[in-house]
């Protein structure tokens, strides 16, 4: 149980079009929805907190017009970079919060986005 | 937000061995989580130690937490090839879900 999913796995696109990936909580309910961005070798740097039904909360220094989060439904989170750059390229992970086992956080497998 | 450390940052043994990764940590926390990543996959939770506890077993792994050092140990006993990844802890905060990070330590088996 607790499996998380994120579509889609890579992406290449390029450089000022806008890129959606989704992350789904398949066999359980997460009302709150991490996103993370990770560099090579590097840690997860949290860049967001996503609520079902509310507005996105960003991590200082992230910019919230360029990563759009959309929290839809119990299941599903949506980040969408827009008019990506470049230096946008980095490695991007979901994570949800069991509705009901709330001490942990299960991770999507992550979306590889390279911008040319 | 205020990053732990990790450390080793890299560690390689033979297959068979012990292999000891170490956590700090610089605020209070509420638990402490360990997790595993294989090279450019998703993270998998391994274990959650509360700050009451002092020390947690699952499996081939023990991990320790003292929070008068405000520091924590993995120990993944009898080595295995596939547990080649990188290992980061994790700590959050009483009444705050989010999730701090260490900087990570790269495991290397050898078979």
């Amino acid at each position: 149980g607790a499996v998380v999913s994120q579509h889609p796995s890579r992406v290449i696109c390029k450089s000022g079009t806008s890129v959606k990936i989704e992350c789904r909580s398949l066999d359980f309910q997460a009302t709150t929805m991490f996103w993370y961005r990770q560099f090579p070798k590097q840690s997860l740097m949290l860049m967001a907190t996503s609520n079902e039904g509310s507005k996105a909360t960003y991590e200082q220094g992230v910019e919230k017009d360029k990563f759009l989060i959309n929290h839809a439904s119990l299941t599903l989170s949506t980040l969408t970079v827009t008019s990506a750059h470049p230096e946008d390229s980095s490695f991007y992970i979901c994570s949800a919060l069991h509705r009901r086992l709330k001490e942990t956080q299960y991770f999507g497998p992550g979306t590889r986005l390279l911008v040319l | 937000s205020q990053q732990g450390e990790e450390d080793p940052q890299a560690l390689s043994i033979q297959e068979g061995e012990n292999a000891t990764m170490n956590c700090s940590y610089k605020t209070s926390i509420n638990n402490l989580q360990w997790y595993r990543q294989n090279s450019g996959r998703g993270l998998v939770h391994l274990i959650l130690i509360r700050s009451n506890e002092r020390e947690k077993h699952s499996g081939r792994l023990r991990v320790t937490l003292d929070t008068s050092k405000k520091s924590s140990s993995l120990l993944i006993t009898a080595s295995r090839a596939a547990d080649t990844a990188s290992y980061f802890c994790a700590t959050d905060a009483f009444g705050n879900e989010k999730l701090t990070f260490g900087t990570g330590t790269r495991l290397t088996i050898i078979p």
